[in-house]
């Protein structure tokens, strides 16, 4: 079975400083890695994907994240963040056979002026 | 064009009746899948379909729950007797084909809550 840890329910953090969004998991099978951001009273939307090739992961609105094998990690980071990036974020897992996502519990990310 | 859309967006309904929420896919879409968002269980699946393939339902949470999806597009999530823990987010997806490398498209969700 896989699951999903997001280390930080919650991330307070200033306009235009870097942010650093954990997620470890767990599974015995490969997996595929996902991020979606969910805005206030909006669906789920997909920042990026890692399904396999290069570690390093770009995705939407400036934001990248890193597949790290070893340490069973993915990550999410952003140079420089903006008010609008305020939402809350989902780290997930899926397997080769697709299906069914697993999430993490989200992490609220916060950007005040 | 058209992204995931559900109906309604919001239902507000009493302990013990039943409720029926709606998903209309992106057309063309052969998967469909219901996950649950709720404060304190996080987003969980719920239960997903593939074409004509018999639906993994693994996901409910009870025999109180069953979904159905017509004609490999409109799909309905029924709750009967609904209990308070009940209330949640219900979103729906879709995607062109089972598969992880085939993006989940999420609608906006229907706000149940059971009073």
């Amino acid at each position: 079975a896989q699951s999903v840890t997001q280390l930080d329910s919650q991330v307070p953090v200033f306009e235009e400083a870097p942010v650093e969004l954990r997620c470890n998991y767990s599974s015995s099978v490969s997996v595929y890695l996902f991020w979606y951001v969910q805005y206030p009273n909006q669906g789920l939307q997909l920042l990026l994907k890692y399904l396999s090739g290069s570690t390093l992961v770009k995705g939407i609105n400036g934001f990248e994240a890193e597949f790290n094998k070893s340490q069973t990690s993915f990550h999410l980071r952003k140079p420089s963040v903006h008010i609008s990036d305020t939402a809350e974020y989902f780290c997930a897992v899926n397997t080769n056979q697709g299906g069914k996502l697993i999430f993490g519990q989200g992490t609220e990310l916060s950007v005040k002026p | 064009g058209a992204g995931v859309s559900q109906s309604p967006s919001n239902k507000v309904t009493e302990k013990g009746k039943d409720v029926e929420l709606r998903c209309d896919p992106i057309s063309g879409h052969t998967a469909l899948y219901w996950y649950r968002q709720s404060l304190g269980q996080g987003l969980e699946f719920l239960i997903y379909f593939q074409g004509n393939s018999a639906p993994d339902k693994s996901g409910l949470p009870s025999d109180r729950f069953s979904a159905e999806r017509t004609g490999g597009s409109v799909s309905t999530l029924t709750i009967q007797r609904t209990q308070q823990e009940d209330s949640a987010v219900y979103l729906c997806a879709s995607s062109l084909e089972r598969g992880a490398a085939y993006e989940q498209y999420f609608g906006p969700g229907t706000r149940l809550t059971v009073t």
